[in-house]
């Protein structure tokens, strides 16, 4: 059973930085793309970011790049995003997603992200 | 402003037939396919319904139903039960804004 588990959610400062992991089980985690997708409160899904299964392709929102950089590790099957110069408008519950038959087809349960002063 | 546009609400009774419209542009839907995700909750974890315009996920009911045509598509659901009222959106790939672009979503109430 596919499983992704994200962490590293919490209250921080705007400004700052955070580091959000996905840990990942129940697939050959190399073989697949993942994306970050997030969702503020009562609000709508937005993509973030997406990483190709080598790390060769990345994408990003045009509302984090620059300040946002996902990344992996295929040993640890580990899934990461780095949030640097976090804005009041980045709170949200961000969600660790991998490709399968579609985009997305697999989701975590989410980490909370709140960004306040 | 989402990139594709949903209406926010619709509704329907138990057993009827609701379909919920999706439009974009000839960026997305125009040249790329749609994909159609439920989230029962805000803050939990959405699923994949429709992927590929028209194609189920194995365990996803038959009731469920997708189609494109030009830059508008649809999600029909049939036999309407109680526990389809959810949040539902689509989501493409956007060609000039080299990613993913979802719905602003439709909140299904089962009346």
């Amino acid at each position: 059973e596919v499983q992704l588990v994200e962490s590293g959610g919490t209250l921080v400062q705007p400004g700052r930085s955070l580091r959000l992991s996905c840990a990942a089980s129940g697939f050959t985690f190399e073989d697949h793309g993942m994306f970050w997708v997030r969702q503020a409160p009562g609000k709508g899904l937005e993509w973030v970011a997406g990483i190709s299964w080598n790390s060769g392709t990345r994408g990003y929102a045009d509302s984090v790049k620059g300040r946002f950089t996902i990344s992996r590790d295929n040993a640890k099957n580990s899934l990461y995003l780095q949030m640097d110069s976090l804005r009041l408008e980045d709170t949200a519950f961000y969600y660790c997603s991998k490709e399968g038959v579609g985009p997305f087809q697999h989701w975590g349960q989410g980490t909370l992200v709140t960004v306040s002063s | 402003q989402s990139v594709l546009t949903q209406p926010p609400s619709a509704s329907g009774t138990a057993g009827q037939r609701v379909t919920i419209y999706c439009s974009g542009s000839s960026s997305n839907l125009g040249y790329n396919s749609v994909h159609w995700y439920q989230q029962q909750l805000p803050g939990t974890a959405p699923k994949l319904l429709i992927f590929s315009n028209s194609q189920r996920p194995s365990g996803v009911p038959d009731r469920f139903s997708g189609s494109k045509s030009g830059t508008s598509a649809s999600l029909a659901i049939s036999g309407l039960q109680s526990e389809d009222e959810a949040d539902y959106y689509c989501a493409s790939w956007d060609d000039s804004l080299s990613g993913w672009v979802f719905g602003g979503g439709t909140k299904l109430t089962v009346l």
